[in-house]
């Protein structure tokens, strides 16, 4: 079986903070592929990043950044200076070998206030 | 590229009528899903397809959903009689294969009266 889990709910931050979002995912296959979305609140949900599980470099994408540790099965997601416009939820999911389909996290919600 | 195109955007029946929902994939990709998005279940995989044969349709509620992929551009899920407790917003999604990324449509936001 599969799970992603994102303990925190609801993050509340001031513009410019950095915030940094949680997943933790299990998994017994050793190929997979980890994912993050965004869904601002116009309710679509828009891909940020693809991570498949032999390949651990960090990404930096302008200011978001990823850190995937297999050690601690984590993939947590990192904004530099928030901005208003970051406010959104932010879902991490997981394909893995034989599932093969997205089991998603229940979310991250953040807010970034002036 | 369009991206995967969902119709309709809203829909408001009333309970016991049928619904239909339907999603055109972006061109070239081979798996199409359908997922629902509820406060309670969070977002579910409904079913999904690949090269237009369903090929896991376990997260299927119940007999009155069924979905159909009758061709590479063309997909639909049917809920007949709908219930109030199928309100949800419905999101079709599209990948090259089921191992890549999954692009996802607008979504149709279902309201059963």
């Amino acid at each position: 079986a599969q799970k992603v889990t994102q303990a925190q709910t609801e993050i509340s931050v001031v513009e410019k903070e950095d915030v940094t979002l949680d997943c933790v995912y299990e998994t017994r296959d050793t190929t997979y592929y980890l994912f993050w979305y965004k869904q601002p609140p116009s309710g679509e949900l828009v891909f940020l990043i693809r991570r498949n599980s032999f390949d651990e470099q960090n990404e930096i994408s302008g200011r978001y950044s990823w850190n995937f540790q297999k050690s601690t099965s984590s993939f947590n997601f990192t904004i530099t200076a928030s901005q208003v416009v970051d406010s959104a939820v932010y879902f991490c999911a997981l394909n893995s070998g034989t599932a093969s389909k997205l089991t998603f996290g229940t979310g991250t919600r953040l807010q970034v206030t002036l | 590229d369009a991206g995967v195109i969902q119709s309709p955007r809203h829909e408001v029946t009333e309970m016991g009528q049928e619904v239909t929902l339907r999603c055109k994939p972006i061109s070239g990709h081979n798996s199409l899903f359908w997922y629902r998005q509820t406060m309670m279940r969070g977002l579910e995989l409904l079913i999904y397809f690949n090269n237009n044969v369903p090929i896991d349709d376990s997260g299927m509620p119940e007999d009155r959903f069924s979905a159909k992929m009758p061709n590479a551009s063309f997909s639909t899920l049917k809920i007949q009689p709908s219930e109030p407790r199928d309100s949800a917003v419905y999101f079709c999604a599209s990948s090259q294969t089921r191992w890549e990324t999954q692009y996802f449509g607008p979504g149709t936001r279902l309201l059963v009266l």
